[in-house]
This record gives structure tokens, sequence and C-alpha cells, in this order.
């Protein structure tokens, strides 16, 4: 399996300012075929399913606010919110769907 | 409109076998490519994916819990079954199923999810 690693495991940040989560995978996610990572970020509000925020690494989610972006390639992977909103409160989590079974890194929890 | 909803027992007793039922509108699970999947997430800790059912039967699961895992489809109903036998308090989790996004394997609608507590 696939073991994807999210650091810091927390975070505070003020609003307005801009919020970094890592994730790191055991292998590379970048498809030879395609180009393109197979890697997903996901973002979880208390008492709600996660809400997919980004997939292809980089592409964003149809509705999904331009302030949130992923980038990295290979097995090195960040996601960033430019200036953070009270609403982007939540746990984020990034999942490889590169091999299976799917996996997912152990969640960052963001908080201001 | 995608939805999905899970539905069953909140209380199993060790030993015991759960089925979790997942109803869905919104897509066929007759359309090629299409896929419902089942995650879990114990209270505090992080997403485990278990299972997926595709449009043909064909079936995946997750390799540390195969051997009690099954998961079946009824397309009439718009359902897919998910079984977990030998219950351990280990297993309290919240249960999702997901949509997946055609020929790929994230998730891009989720049911609220169903919380499945392990005691005796």
């Amino acid at each position: 399996d696939i073991v994807m690693t999210q650091s810091p495991d927390s975070m505070a940040v003020s609003l307005g300012e801009r919020a970094s989560i890592n994730c790191k995978s055991s292998q590379s996610l970048l498809s030879s075929t395609n180009h393109e990572n197979f890697l997903a970020w996901y973002q979880q509000k208390p008492g709600q399913p996660p809400k997919l925020l980004i997939y292809w690494a980089s592409t964003r989610e149809s509705g999904v606010p331009d302030r949130i972006s992923g980038s990295g390639s290979g097995t090195d992977f960040t996601l960033t919110i430019s200036s953070l909103q009270a609403e982007d409160v939540a746990v984020y989590y990034c999942q490889q769907y590169y091999s299976i079974p799917p996996t997912f890194g152990q969640g960052t929890k963001l908080e201001i | 409109q995608i939805t999905l909803k899970e539905s069953g027992p909140t209380l199993v007793k060790p030993t015991q076998t759960l089925t979790l039922t997942c109803t869905f509108s919104g897509f066929s699970l007759n359309t090629d490519g299409v896929g419902v999947g089942w995650v879990r997430q114990p209270p505090g800790k992080a997403l485990e994916w278990l299972a997926l059912i595709f449009w043909d039967d064909d079936k995946r699961y997750s390799p540390s819990l195969k051997s009690r895992l099954t998961i079946t489809k009824d397309t009439s109903k718009n359902q897919v079954v998910l079984t977990m036998t030998n219950m351990d308090p280990a297993d309290t989790a919240t249960y999702y199923c997901a949509h997946r996004r055609l020929q790929l394997w994230f998730f891009d609608y989720w049911g609220h999810g169903t919380v499945v507590t392990v005691s005796s």
C-alpha cells in the first residue's frame, strides 16, 4: 500500500493569512501514461462528510473557491489556502488514487 | 443531482455481522464506469477505504479487511450493501458510502455517514 503522510498534524493561521498543508507519498503518484499526479484533497468540517476540493493534484473541483489551490508532483504535494477565511476551519486530507487500495493521509487540522 | 444515504444499525455486539445499506439517486449503477465505495472513519481518526463495487459487478476490497467484507448491489433499488463479519470494538466508526468519479479512484459525492458502535 502507498503510505500518505501529512504535515503538520495541526496548525493555527490568522484570518487573511496563507495556510499550507503538505502531503508526502511513499512512492511516486506521477503517471507515465497521462503525466498526471493521482492525488486528491478533501476538506472535512465537524459532523460532515469529506468534500472533494482538488484532484490531479491541482485541478479544482467545481465550486471550490480559487483561494484554495494544489501543487506538487511525484511524492511531494501541497494544499494552499491563500487567504484564510473562517469557513476554511476544517480537517484536510490527501488521498492517492494511483494504486489500489486508495489511501488517505492522517489529516491536518486547520484552526484560526 | 447525486445523493447517497447510509442506513443500518447504530449498535452491534462484538462478533456480530454488520450490514449497511447505501441508497443513492442521481446516477445508475448500470452505467459504464460507475462505482460506489465505502469508507470509514473511527472517532477522531483518519479515513480508511473499505470496498468498492463497479457497474459490471466487479468488486475490490481493502486487503487488510478483505476476509471480513462483502459488497453487493441491487440496481433495481439503487442500493449498495456492505457486510462486515466478526465485528470488534476497533470497528467503531462512521461509515460513509461514496460515488467514485468515473474511471478514477477518488470520491466526488459522499453520504452523510452512519455511526456504528461495537460494544457488548
